[in-house]
């Protein structure tokens, strides 16, 4: 079974763009989550979708959103991009509707803001 | 606040040494506790997931305990490997329905 894929890997952005990134959760599962990871505040909830609405939501200000599909698969926005925005982007899923099953993490997208 | 912590940041051992990481949290009142390890520049792998009503779980050459009541859970590798090089991250369900991660564990196994 294939595990979490996200794309792309790598990403390079400037200031004041917007980017979005992808997450296609393991066959089967519906709970989709995001997290964002820098060497300053480490790992931080973003938010979490199942069904395709958004059931959960971190402290992170408005430019950052995202939305589910009718497949699971989920893509995160960043608008108006800033410098602190450089991190590591992981998706989680999990396969039923209990918020606190097993999380089975992806690689990651690694964005970087100039 | 809940929070997680993990000490020590860094720790470096020789091969084939048994060894425990600790994670302490600071609301007893969790759901379930998940370890996951880390590589450089890689996403999380998950190792093990202790539910709160069970005191251990083990997988291979890992078992981690939980005691809600002190707020700790340790993981334990017996036999350590090169391969076991990695960050390990411990991560609580609080009831929020989000995972709040401690800042890990930099484990070297020393050939």
């Amino acid at each position: 079974k294939a595990g979490v894929t996200q794309t792309p890997r790598y990403l390079i952005k400037t200031r004041g763009q917007q980017v979005t990134l992808s997450c296609s959760p393991i066959s089967g599962h519906r709970s989709v989550s995001w997290y964002q990871q820098t060497p300053g505040q480490g790992l931080q909830f973003l938010f979490e979708y199942f069904s395709e609405t958004q059931r959960n939501k971190g402290n992170f200000p408005g430019r950052f959103s995202g939305r589910q599909f009718s497949n699971s698969r989920s893509e995160m926005n960043v608008s108006t991009l800033e410098l602190g925005d450089s991190a590591l982007y992981l998706c989680a899923s999990a396969p039923i509707a209990d918020p606190y099953n097993e999380q089975f993490f992806g690689p990651g997208t690694r964005l970087t803001v100039l | 606040k809940q929070e997680v912590t993990q000490i020590p940041a860094a720790l470096s051992v020789p091969e084939g040494e048994n060894l425990v990481l600790n994670c302490s949290f600071t609301d007893s009142a969790i759901y379930n506790l998940q370890w996951f390890r880390q590589d450089p520049g890689k996403g999380l792998t998950s190792l093990l997931l202790i539910q709160s009503s069970q005191r251990e779980q083990t997988s291979g050459r890992l078992n981690a305990s939980l005691d809600k009541s002190s707020g700790r859970s340790t993981l334990y590798i017996a036999a350590s490997q090169p391969g076991d090089s990695a960050t390990y991250l411990c991560a609580v369900f609080f009831g929020n329905e989000k995972l709040t991660f401690g800042t890990g564990t930099r484990l070297t196994i020393i050939p």
